[in-house]
């Protein structure tokens, strides 16, 4: 059974500080997807990673790939009171490009003044 | 460009009734998926629908099918519904053709309370 686990499922920040979220995944999936989600809101995308070593940036979040290793991280940089959000890493359920998400539980990001 | 649209945003039902959910995908975009999101939890994969057939399930029981039109659109259908049906469901759209590089784009969601 394909198995996403993300850490920690609860992020207390303070403004200005960096932080790193991981991403584990079981299958021998080589894309990776990123979301956020306010609450109440639906998915946003943040990243598509679509190989190893791959590494993406936007703003104070930058995500980086090791297929080899099965591992995602989601950095954050310095970060403000509007990363705040849910976080949420998935890959495809086939390990292909079917576009059947498995999903982790998510990081709550709090983000404190 | 509407992007995902689904309807109704709210529903409450009770145990044992039917619910259909409707979502209309972006333009352009020809396959749907299916997501259940229960509180406080990541979205699970129910169904994914292309060329108005189902191409992969979750693991979901029977009581949750679903239907895709001519026009893309897709209806997703839980019959006999529980408690823990409860949940937000989530559709997401993409164009098949190039599905391996491309983002799926997720609909605001239907919330539905099952009492």
């Amino acid at each position: 059974e394909l198995k996403v686990e993300q850490n920690p499922l609860f992020l207390s920040m303070q403004e200005g500080k960096n932080y790193t979220i991981y991403c584990n995944y079981s299958t021998t999936s080589d894309r990776l997807y990123w979301y956020r989600q306010d609450p109440g809101k639906s998915l946003e995308s943040l990243f598509v990673l679509l190989s190893n070593g791959a590494v993406k940036q936007e703003g104070r979040l930058m995500a980086s790939l090791d297929t080899k290793a099965r591992l995602s991280t989601l950095h954050i940089t310095a970060a403000v009171h509007d990363l705040s959000a849910t976080y949420f890493c998935a890959v495809d359920l086939y390990g292909g490009s079917q576009g059947n998400l498995i999903f982790g539980k998510g990081t709550k990001l709090s983000v404190k003044p | 460009d509407a992007g995902v649209t689904q309807s109704p945003t709210h529903l409450i039902k009770t145990r044992g009734q039917q619910v259909t959910l409707r979502c209309s995908p972006k333009s352009g975009h020809d396959t749907v998926s299916w997501y259940q999101q229960a509180l406080g939890q990541g979205p699970q994969f129910i169904f994914q629908y292309y060329e108005e057939e189902e191409r992969q399930r979750g693991n979901f029981p029977d009581r949750f099918s679903g239907h895709q039109f001519p026009n893309y659109s897709s209806e997703l259908n839980v019959n006999a519904l529980l408690l823990g049906d409860s949940a937000l469901y989530l559709c997401a759209s993409s164009p098949r053709t190039v599905l391996a590089k491309n983002i799926q784009y997720f609909g605001a969601g239907t919330r539905l309370s099952v009492l």
